[in-house]
């Protein structure tokens, strides 16, 4: 059973272009969770989807960041005209659907999105 | 008062020491606790849920006490391997349909030889 995939790993772009960041959950799971880590600081919760539904977004910033996870394929987090500030790691995790009542986040091993 | 409060460390311990974590969460209906452990640049992976008083798998240790919301983890006989950031999750639980859980910003714990 795979685990949760991320990509690309390692990501640069220049100031003003956008970045697209894949994710695939693990097998069986449909709930996916994005997160953002600066450098020397804890994690920032983005925003959670299940497919095709965006359950909360309470993380995110208000422009040039969206994320989907459609019915086929990965969720997408998707910056628009980066600037330095985006330059972070960003983690995706996926938890299972309800019913054992156990919602364990397991997590991808990031990218990592540099802006020059 | 923060959701989820952790006390950042560093903790620098001997090899083979035994530490201590604590975390405070501000939520009493709470369901369940989690702790992780992040390596440097990398992604935290689970090391134990509690779902009940406690849980013990093998030098691990987490406890659990609802009366005094907090959460802790023991590390017995720590090894070199054990120096990682130890992060405290909560489970807010609630109605519907939001599963988002509630990080702390970690404890940074150095083993040293």
């Amino acid at each position: 059973n795979a685990g949760v995939m991320q990509n690309p790993r390692h990501l640069v772009r220049r100031r003003g272009q956008e970045a697209r960041l894949r994710c695939s959950p693990m097998k069986g799971h449909s709930h996916v969770y994005w997160y953002r880590q600066l450098p020397e600081e804890g994690l920032k919760f983005m925003v959670y989807l299940q497919k095709e539904n965006i359950i909360d977004e309470s993380g995110m910033p208000k422009e040039r960041f969206s994320a989907e996870f459609p019915k086929e394929g990965p969720s997408i987090l998707r910056i628009q005209q980066v600037v330095r500030g985006d330059s972070a790691a960003y983690f995706c995790a996926s938890s299972p659907e309800r019913g054992g009542g156990s919602y364990e986040q397991y997590f991808g091993p990031g990218t990592r999105l540099t802006v020059t | 008062r923060k959701e989820v409060e952790q006390d950042p460390g560093p903790f620098n311990v001997p090899e083979g020491a035994t530490v201590a974590f604590n975390c405070t969460y501000s939520n009493s209906a709470s369901q369940s606790f989690f702790w992780y452990r992040q390596d440097c640049r990398k992604e935290p992976k689970l090391l134990m849920s509690v779902y009940s008083s406690g849980n013990e798998d093998g030098r691990f240790t987490a406890q659990l006490n609802r009366a005094s919301q907090y959460i802790s983890l023991l590390i017995r006989d720590s090894k070199l391997s054990d120096s990682a950031t130890y992060l405290c999750v909560v489970d807010p639980g609630g109605a519907g349909n939001n599963r988002k859980l509630i990080w702390g910003l970690g404890t940074s714990l150095a083993v040293n030889p």
